[in-house]
Protein backbone atom coordinates (compact mmCIF):
# COMPACT_ATOMS: atom_id res chain seq x y z
CA UNK A 1 0.00 0.00 0.00
CA UNK A 2 1.69 3.61 -0.51
CA UNK A 3 0.82 5.37 2.45
CA UNK A 4 2.53 7.41 5.49
CA UNK A 5 3.11 5.11 7.97
CA UNK A 6 4.39 6.03 11.60
CA UNK A 7 5.33 3.32 14.53
CA UNK A 8 4.79 2.80 17.32
CA UNK A 9 0.88 3.77 17.27
CA UNK A 10 0.87 3.82 21.10
CA UNK A 11 3.31 4.51 23.32
CA UNK A 12 3.52 5.16 27.07
CA UNK A 13 6.51 6.01 28.47
CA UNK A 14 7.67 7.37 32.32
CA UNK A 15 8.97 10.93 32.59
CA UNK A 16 12.74 11.62 31.52
CA UNK A 17 12.87 8.88 29.43
CA UNK A 18 13.98 8.91 25.86
CA UNK A 19 11.90 7.83 22.74
CA UNK A 20 12.01 7.61 19.11
CA UNK A 21 8.51 7.64 16.91
CA UNK A 22 9.34 6.53 12.89
CA UNK A 23 7.49 7.49 9.59
CA UNK A 24 8.06 6.33 6.35
CA UNK A 25 6.65 7.42 3.26
CA UNK A 26 6.40 5.15 -0.02
CA UNK A 27 4.52 8.34 -2.30
CA UNK A 28 7.89 9.57 -3.16
CA UNK A 29 6.97 13.12 -2.05
CA UNK A 30 10.13 15.35 -1.32
CA UNK A 31 8.93 17.18 1.65
CA UNK A 32 7.85 15.34 5.41
CA UNK A 33 6.68 17.09 8.40
CA UNK A 34 6.05 16.38 12.15
CA UNK A 35 2.97 17.92 13.57
CA UNK A 36 1.53 17.90 17.25
CA UNK A 37 -1.70 17.55 18.23
CA UNK A 38 -2.93 18.07 21.82
CA UNK A 39 -5.78 17.18 23.72
CA UNK A 40 -7.92 20.05 22.07
CA UNK A 41 -7.24 19.10 18.84
CA UNK A 42 -4.94 21.47 17.56
CA UNK A 43 -2.82 21.18 15.29
CA UNK A 44 0.47 22.60 15.76
CA UNK A 45 3.55 22.49 12.88
CA UNK A 46 6.99 21.12 14.93
CA UNK A 47 9.48 20.77 11.78
CA UNK A 48 9.76 20.19 8.04
CA UNK A 49 12.15 18.61 5.92
CA UNK A 50 12.88 18.71 1.86
CA UNK A 51 14.88 16.49 0.38
CA UNK A 52 16.79 15.68 4.06
CA UNK A 53 17.53 19.32 4.58
CA UNK A 54 16.07 21.27 7.63
CA UNK A 55 13.27 23.47 6.60
CA UNK A 56 10.45 25.12 9.02
CA UNK A 57 11.86 24.47 12.86
CA UNK A 58 8.77 25.99 14.85
CA UNK A 59 9.31 27.05 18.81
CA UNK A 60 10.19 23.56 19.95
CA UNK A 61 11.68 22.50 22.92
CA UNK A 62 15.14 21.38 21.98
CA UNK A 63 14.45 17.92 23.22
CA UNK A 64 12.61 16.99 20.34
CA UNK A 65 15.26 16.31 17.71
CA UNK A 66 14.18 15.30 13.96
CA UNK A 67 16.25 12.90 12.02
CA UNK A 68 15.91 12.47 7.90
CA UNK A 69 18.16 9.78 6.78
CA UNK A 70 16.70 9.51 3.52
CA UNK A 71 13.71 11.49 2.11
CA UNK A 72 11.22 8.40 2.38
CA UNK A 73 12.06 8.83 6.45
CA UNK A 74 11.78 11.13 8.99
CA UNK A 75 12.00 9.92 12.34
CA UNK A 76 11.52 12.09 15.69
CA UNK A 77 13.76 11.36 19.20
CA UNK A 78 12.49 12.91 22.44
CA UNK A 79 14.67 13.13 25.31
CA UNK A 80 13.73 13.96 28.78
CA UNK A 81 10.27 13.00 27.94
CA UNK A 82 7.76 15.77 30.38
CA UNK A 83 4.43 15.33 31.21
CA UNK A 84 3.08 18.12 28.79
CA UNK A 85 4.57 16.12 25.40
CA UNK A 86 1.60 13.97 26.10
CA UNK A 87 -0.16 14.40 22.65
CA UNK A 88 -0.55 12.65 19.32
CA UNK A 89 2.26 13.22 16.70
CA UNK A 90 1.50 12.78 13.03
CA UNK A 91 4.03 12.68 10.23
CA UNK A 92 2.63 14.20 7.14
CA UNK A 93 4.26 14.14 3.10
CA UNK A 94 3.39 16.81 0.43
CA UNK A 95 4.74 16.77 -3.11
CA UNK A 96 5.38 20.24 -5.44
CA UNK A 97 2.03 21.30 -6.02
CA UNK A 98 0.63 21.21 -2.03
CA UNK A 99 -1.79 23.72 -3.18
CA UNK A 100 -3.39 21.36 -5.28
CA UNK A 101 -2.86 18.11 -3.45
CA UNK A 102 -2.14 18.79 0.01
CA UNK A 103 -0.71 16.69 2.92
CA UNK A 104 -0.77 12.84 3.24
CA UNK A 105 -1.07 12.41 6.62
CA UNK A 106 -0.21 9.45 8.51
CA UNK A 107 -2.40 7.40 11.30
CA UNK A 108 -0.46 9.31 14.11
CA UNK A 109 1.35 7.86 17.51
CA UNK A 110 -0.54 8.79 20.47
CA UNK A 111 2.30 9.31 22.96
CA UNK A 112 1.32 8.97 26.72
CA UNK A 113 4.18 10.53 29.54
CA UNK A 114 2.89 9.27 32.99
CA UNK B 1 0.79 36.16 10.43
CA UNK B 2 -1.09 33.72 9.12
CA UNK B 3 -4.17 32.30 11.17
CA UNK B 4 -7.52 29.95 10.55
CA UNK B 5 -10.88 30.64 12.85
CA UNK B 6 -13.20 27.66 13.01
CA UNK B 7 -16.30 27.78 14.91
CA UNK B 8 -16.18 25.97 18.23
CA UNK B 9 -17.62 22.58 18.67
CA UNK B 10 -18.56 20.10 19.13
CA UNK B 11 -21.81 20.55 16.86
CA UNK B 12 -24.42 17.86 17.24
CA UNK B 13 -26.91 17.28 14.57
CA UNK B 14 -29.34 14.96 13.56
CA UNK B 15 -29.28 12.76 10.07
CA UNK B 16 -30.19 14.85 7.51
CA UNK B 17 -29.58 17.68 9.16
CA UNK B 18 -27.82 20.77 7.03
CA UNK B 19 -24.16 21.51 7.99
CA UNK B 20 -22.52 24.40 8.12
CA UNK B 21 -18.85 24.78 9.55
CA UNK B 22 -17.88 28.51 9.41
CA UNK B 23 -13.97 29.32 9.05
CA UNK B 24 -12.68 32.81 8.38
CA UNK B 25 -8.70 33.15 7.50
CA UNK B 26 -6.63 35.58 7.96
CA UNK B 27 -3.18 35.13 5.48
CA UNK B 28 -0.29 37.65 4.32
CA UNK B 29 -0.66 36.74 1.21
CA UNK B 30 -2.89 34.56 -1.56
CA UNK B 31 -3.75 31.40 0.15
CA UNK B 32 -4.87 28.18 -0.98
CA UNK B 33 -7.24 26.84 1.32
CA UNK B 34 -8.24 23.17 2.45
CA UNK B 35 -10.74 21.05 4.22
CA UNK B 36 -9.38 18.34 5.66
CA UNK B 37 -11.59 15.33 8.12
CA UNK B 38 -10.47 13.07 10.79
CA UNK B 39 -12.17 10.15 11.38
CA UNK B 40 -11.98 8.86 15.27
CA UNK B 41 -8.60 7.12 15.49
CA UNK B 42 -7.18 8.24 12.18
CA UNK B 43 -4.45 10.50 10.95
CA UNK B 44 -6.23 13.71 8.90
CA UNK B 45 -7.66 13.05 5.28
CA UNK B 46 -8.01 15.90 2.47
CA UNK B 47 -11.49 16.40 2.40
CA UNK B 48 -11.62 18.95 -0.61
CA UNK B 49 -9.60 22.24 -1.68
CA UNK B 50 -9.94 25.71 -3.39
CA UNK B 51 -7.02 27.17 -4.58
CA UNK B 52 -8.62 30.79 -6.05
CA UNK B 53 -11.45 33.14 -5.70
CA UNK B 54 -14.81 31.97 -5.88
CA UNK B 55 -13.62 28.37 -6.73
CA UNK B 56 -15.59 25.94 -5.29
CA UNK B 57 -13.99 22.33 -3.68
CA UNK B 58 -16.63 19.41 -2.94
CA UNK B 59 -16.32 16.09 -2.12
CA UNK B 60 -18.31 13.20 -0.14
CA UNK B 61 -21.20 15.91 -0.76
CA UNK B 62 -19.85 18.66 1.00
CA UNK B 63 -18.86 21.71 -0.01
CA UNK B 64 -16.73 24.97 0.51
CA UNK B 65 -16.51 28.18 -1.66
CA UNK B 66 -13.32 30.39 -1.68
CA UNK B 67 -14.74 33.86 -0.47
CA UNK B 68 -11.78 36.65 -1.19
CA UNK B 69 -13.87 39.58 -0.29
CA UNK B 70 -15.19 38.04 3.31
CA UNK B 71 -11.90 35.75 3.77
CA UNK B 72 -13.90 32.69 4.38
CA UNK B 73 -14.01 29.16 3.36
CA UNK B 74 -17.14 27.61 5.08
CA UNK B 75 -17.91 24.12 4.60
CA UNK B 76 -21.42 22.78 3.76
CA UNK B 77 -23.16 19.39 3.42
CA UNK B 78 -27.29 19.25 2.62
CA UNK B 79 -28.16 15.99 4.11
CA UNK B 80 -25.26 14.78 6.78
CA UNK B 81 -25.09 11.15 8.22
CA UNK B 82 -24.20 9.39 10.67
CA UNK B 83 -20.70 8.22 9.03
CA UNK B 84 -19.82 11.85 9.23
CA UNK B 85 -19.15 12.28 12.61
CA UNK B 86 -15.78 13.37 12.75
CA UNK B 87 -13.16 16.46 13.38
CA UNK B 88 -12.94 19.09 10.37
CA UNK B 89 -10.03 21.15 10.11
CA UNK B 90 -10.07 24.33 7.92
CA UNK B 91 -6.61 24.66 6.85
CA UNK B 92 -4.64 27.62 4.53
CA UNK B 93 -1.30 27.61 2.91
CA UNK B 94 0.33 30.88 1.62
CA UNK B 95 2.83 31.20 -1.47
CA UNK B 96 5.72 28.99 -2.17
CA UNK B 97 6.04 28.29 1.50
CA UNK B 98 5.43 24.36 2.96
CA UNK B 99 3.67 25.13 5.75
CA UNK B 100 -0.55 24.86 6.24
CA UNK B 101 -1.97 26.42 8.88
CA UNK B 102 -4.61 24.88 10.59
CA UNK B 103 -7.76 25.83 12.51
CA UNK B 104 -8.82 24.22 15.83
CA UNK B 105 -10.50 21.71 14.28
CA UNK B 106 -14.49 21.51 14.37
CA UNK B 107 -16.45 18.32 16.20
CA UNK B 108 -19.36 16.96 14.46
CA UNK B 109 -21.19 14.47 16.08
CA UNK B 110 -24.65 12.96 14.15
CA UNK B 111 -27.02 11.35 15.59
CA UNK B 112 -29.98 9.14 14.38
Amino acid sequence: DTAVSQTPKYLVTQMGNDKSIKCEQNLGHDTMYWYKQDSKKFLKIMFSYNNKELIINETVPNRFSPKSPDKAHLNLHINSLELGDSAVYFCASSQGEERIYGYTFGSGTRLTVV
Amino acid sequence: GNSVTQMEGPVTLSEEAFLTINCTYTATGYPSLFWYVQYPGEGLQLLLKATKADDKGSNKGFEATYRKETTSFHLEKGSVQVSDSAVYFCAIKVGGGNKLTFGTGTQLKVEL
